[in-house]
């Protein structure tokens, strides 16, 4: 079985901060590593992913993340915050990077940024 | 290229009655996953369709169901609806090896 656990349900930032949203997996067998971003009312546009190879995933919007096996950790950053960030997070974790293979999502991150 | 697309955007039902929601894929994609997010959840997976068939299936009771077409496009049958199945149903579309585009969803509000 997998499961992720995504550590602060909201976290709150000034505009041009650090971000830093944690994630950690529980997997038995090699994880593939997702982040979700979804504004109000809108469904899920994937962030980044890790599969393998370079455990510094890079992805849009200037976020990028870190795998780490030994942590068992994935976790978020962007170096500048900016308003537009302000959203919900999620970070999900799968067995394959295939279509058949189903996603298990994190509670979730809510981002604030403050101006 | 039309993304994933979900119909309709918002439903309004009542305790006991039925209901069926509609998800195009992505052009391309062959397989479509269906989500439930309950307000302040992430995602809890209820279950993928690939050549017209159930695939996977996660912790969801039978009155859960939905079906494949021959063009890919898929619905979500709920029966006997409860307070607790007011949520935001997500459609998420796939081909091998290329990941998941997720549709905007379909709030379901049970009254």
């Amino acid at each position: 079985a997998q499961s992720v656990t995504q550590l602060g349900s909201h976290v709150s930032v000034s505009e041009g901060a650090l971000v830093l949203l944690r994630c950690n997996y529980s997997s038995s067998v090699p994880p593939y590593l997702f982040w979700y971003v979804q504004y109000p009312n809108q469904g899920l546009q994937l962030l980044l992913k890790y599969t393998t190879g370079a455990t510094l995933v890079k992805g849009i919007n200037g976020f990028e993340a870190e795998f780490k096996k030994s942590e068992t950790s994935f976790h978020l950053t962007k170096p500048s915050a900016h308003m537009s960030d302000a959203a919900e997070y999620f970070c999900a974790v799968s067995d394959r990077e295939t279509s058949g293979s189903r996603l298990t999502f994190g509670e979730g991150t809510q981002l604030t940024v403050n101006p | 290229d039309a993304g994933v697309t979900q119909s309709p955007t918002h439903l309004i039902k009542t305790r006991g009655q039925q209901v069926t929601l509609r998800c195009s894929p992505k052009s391309g994609h062959d397989t479509v996953s269906w989500y439930q997010q309950a307000l302040g959840q992430g995602p809890q997976f209820i279950f993928q369709y690939y050549e017209e068939e159930e695939r996977q299936r996660g912790n969801f009771p039978d009155r859960f169901s939905g079906h494949q077409f021959p063009n890919y496009s898929s619905e979500l049958n709920v029966n006997a609806l409860l307070l607790g199945d007011s949520a935001l149903y997500l459609c998420a579309s796939s081909l091998s090896g290329y990941g998941y585009t997720f549709g905007s969803g379909t709030r379901l509000t049970v009254v």
